[in-house]
């Protein structure tokens, strides 16, 4: 089982360039959230998505941010037209739904230069 | 505003002591999680407990959680310094939206 995987591991996008961060669930989970983590502070809430659904995106911004987890393949957040506010680390995380914990990827860094 | 709220940000201790982290929290909770974080990686669960629950053991490990203080704390037995990671509490008010707090940095000393 090899975990939640994310990539890429650390991504370099210029001012104004698309950022498209991809997750792959543990085998057997059908909830996926993402979460955005700033240096020196903890994990924000950004998305939850189950199969070809989004739950929730009270924590995604309006503009620029968008998520999907499609039937087939890997979630995927991406980015359009990035800033340097948007530089951090992106984590996602899988479970089979409450009560159970998460499991988390290695995150992928995003640096806007 | 963050739902659950480490204390103290950060702790230094010396191998072979214990650590207590604290986590408070704000509305009506269906489980508490910790997590732990190692420098430049992810997160990694250490320990789930319900509402219903008050005390769990794992391991060096132990939480409780006093749900009418909205309270939780994670105390980790005779510390290694492979302890040595930030420690988060996420709080699960809503089904699939964990909230974290802004985690304990513990520095465990050899």
């Amino acid at each position: 089982n090899a975990g939640v995987m994310q990539n890429p591991r650390h991504l370099v996008r210029r001012r104004g360039q698309e950022a498209r961060l991809r997750c792959s669930p543990m085998k057997g989970h059908s909830h996926v959230y993402w979460y955005r983590q700033l240096p020196e502070e903890g994990l924000k809430f950004m998305v939850y998505l189950q199969k070809e659904n989004i739950i929730d995106e009270s924590g995604m911004p309006k503009e620029r941010f968008s998520a999907e987890f499609p039937k087939e393949g890997p979630s995927i957040l991406r980015i359009q037209q990035v800033v340097r506010g948007d530089s951090a680390a992106y984590f996602c995380a899988s479970s089979q739904g409450t009560p159970y914990g998460y499991t988390f990827g290695s995150g992928t860094r995003l640096t806007v230069v | 505003s963050q739902q659950g709220e480490e204390d103290p940000q950060a702790l230094s201790i010396q191998e072979g002591e214990n650590a207590t982290m604290n986590c408070s929290y704000k509305t009506s909770i269906n489980n508490l999680q910790w997590y732990r974080q190692n420098s430049g990686r992810g997160l990694v669960h250490l320990i789930l407990i319900r509402s219903n629950e008050r005390e769990k053991h794992s391991g060096r490990l132990r939480v409780t959680l006093d749900t009418s203080k909205k309270s939780s704390s994670l105390l980790i037995t005779a510390s290694r310094a492979a302890d040595t990671a930030s420690y988060f509490c996420a709080t699960d008010p809503l089904e699939g939206k964990l909230i974290f707090g802004q985690g304990t940095e513990l520095s465990v000393k050899p």
